[in-house]
């Protein structure tokens, strides 16, 4: 499905650096998610976004920061990452409203040395 | 918060045999949504249940939105090896917000031996 972009697919970061994941959406759509997927665990939704106002924070901490420029951009800002933020974020896009459902990218692999 | 238990956690089946999964909950949602993923790949979208007792089919593909609202199956018949991958229930619900949330299963690994 290209209709839900995500780039860079893959990154390997050490703990100082900064560094952008990019979603970019085709559908039409005006609300944006990221997930985050570790091994063996269920999906945890991180962020969201409808017409470009967050909308939730789900605990996330501070060293991931969302931006949402326009309904079809959509990036995700990591500065001073632990180990354990390894795992493979998923951005995911929909209409607005209950009911409507999520498409998912390809998602980056996130690897922090 | 809400979970769901999905099971079986893996499945290794022979080409061929027909597959069942379900997700349980102790919430009701207002919608079920059965995803696939491939090694490498998101989750893509196999089929959606927007009301109780519905069932619905995609090709091989069958699922059911629970009468009750806190389950859902998936079924799939005759297998083949291109069914290999990862299955994820997930049920929407409006959970206070405009947008719905959506909470996922552990998932579902299901092996197909040629």
């Amino acid at each position: 499905e290209t209709g839900v972009t995500q780039t860079p697919r893959h990154l390997v970061m050490g703990m100082t650096n900064k560094k952008s994941l990019k979603c970019e959406q085709h559908l039409g759509h005006n609300a944006m998610y990221w997930y985050k997927q570790s091994a063996k665990k269920p999906l945890e939704l991180m962020f969201v976004y409808n017409f470009k106002e967050q909308t939730e924070n789900n605990s996330v901490p501070s060293r991931f920061s969302p931006e949402c420029p326009n309904s079809s951009h959509l990036f995700l800002h990591l500065h001073t990452l632990q180990p354990e933020d390894s795992a493979l974020y998923l951005c995911a896009s929909s209409l607005t409203g209950v009911n409507q459902p999520q498409h998912f990218g390809d998602g980056t692999r996130l690897s922090i040395l | 918060g809400q979970q769901l238990n999905q099971s079986p956690q893996s499945m290794f089946i022979q080409e061929g045999e027909d597959v069942s999964m379900n997700c349980t909950s102790s919430s009701i949602f207002n919608t079920w949504l059965w995803y696939k993923q491939d090694p490498g790949e998101g989750p893509v979208l196999l089929i959606a249940l927007y009301k109780a007792g519905e069932l619905t089919s995609n090709g091989r593909l069958t699922a059911q939105f629970g009468i009750t609202r806190k389950d859902s199956f998936l079924n799939i018949s005759a297998s083949i090896p291109s069914d290999v991958g990862i299955y994820f229930c997930a049920g929407g619900s409006a959970g206070g917000t405009s947008y719905g949330k959506l909470t996922f299963g552990q998932g579902t690994i299901l092996t197909v031996h040629p």
